[in-house]
């Protein structure tokens, strides 16, 4: 069974900080992995997909990395800003499980001004 | 606007008292599924529906029930709710043409007293 985790769970830098969040994947058998964000009380924003087949997605100041072989992706924020501030969730989506998605237990990012 | 919508989005309800979470999608996505989430547990898939009359158990399926007559509607059923059922309950779909990206509505915070 699939399991995801993310390290840190929560995250204090200071503004402007480039920061990097982590992702881990037991079973390498993905069809994508995608991250979101989730501010308090409300829904998850999808930011990237990265598909099975790709090593990174970009938007903006945002860049997801995926190795399939070390089970590992990556979330790099650039000159993270206070409105970064809300908990970031990996979720891995399987092959071999239908199409039940697996997610990680989020890292919480507080960006100080 | 794409967009998935759940009804109601707050509710407050008693012990054994039947009652539905509507979930709908304009982007006739095929696939369709219900998630909690709750502290320490993260978020977990309760049921998800690959196309119509499609349905599979989740992770945590027991105590509610699902029905998948259109494509565009997913709705959450609780036959009788229970204590332990109280939670914030999110509906996603994902569609093949956009590489089953997940799409989240804005959540339902259920309490069941």
């Amino acid at each position: 069974k699939q399991e995801v985790t993310q390290i840190p769970a929560a995250l204090s830098v200071p503004e402007g900080e480039n920061l990097v969040l982590n992702c881990s994947f037991t079973d390498s058998a993905i069809y994508n992995l995608q991250w979101f964000r989730q501010d308090p009380g409300k829904g998850l924003t999808s930011l990237l997909l990265i598909q099975s087949s790709q090593r990174e997605q970009t938007s903006g100041r945002l860049n997801a990395s995926l190795d399939k072989s070390s089970g590992r992706s990556t979330l790099y924020i650039a000159a993270s800003q206070p409105g970064d501030s809300a908990t970031y969730l990996c979720a891995a989506k399987d092959y071999n499980a239908g199409n039940m998605l697996t997610f990680g237990g989020g890292t919480r990012l507080m960006v100080k001004p | 606007e794409a967009q998935v919508t759940q009804n109601p989005r707050y509710l407050i309800t008693v012990t054994g008292k039947k009652l539905t979470v509507t979930c709908s999608q304009n982007m006739n996505h095929e696939y369709m599924s219900w998630y909690r989430q709750d502290p320490g547990l993260g978020l977990r898939q309760i049921y998800y529906s690959m196309n119509v009359e499609v349905t599979d158990k989740g992770d945590v399926p027991e105590g509610y029930k699902v029905s998948r007559k259109e494509k565009r509607n997913f709705p959450l059923i609780l036959e009788s709710p229970s204590p332990n059922q109280t939670s914030l309950y999110f509906c996603a779909s994902a569609g093949q043409e956009s590489s089953y990206e997940q799409y989240f509505g804005p959540g339902t915070r259920l309490t069941v007293t």
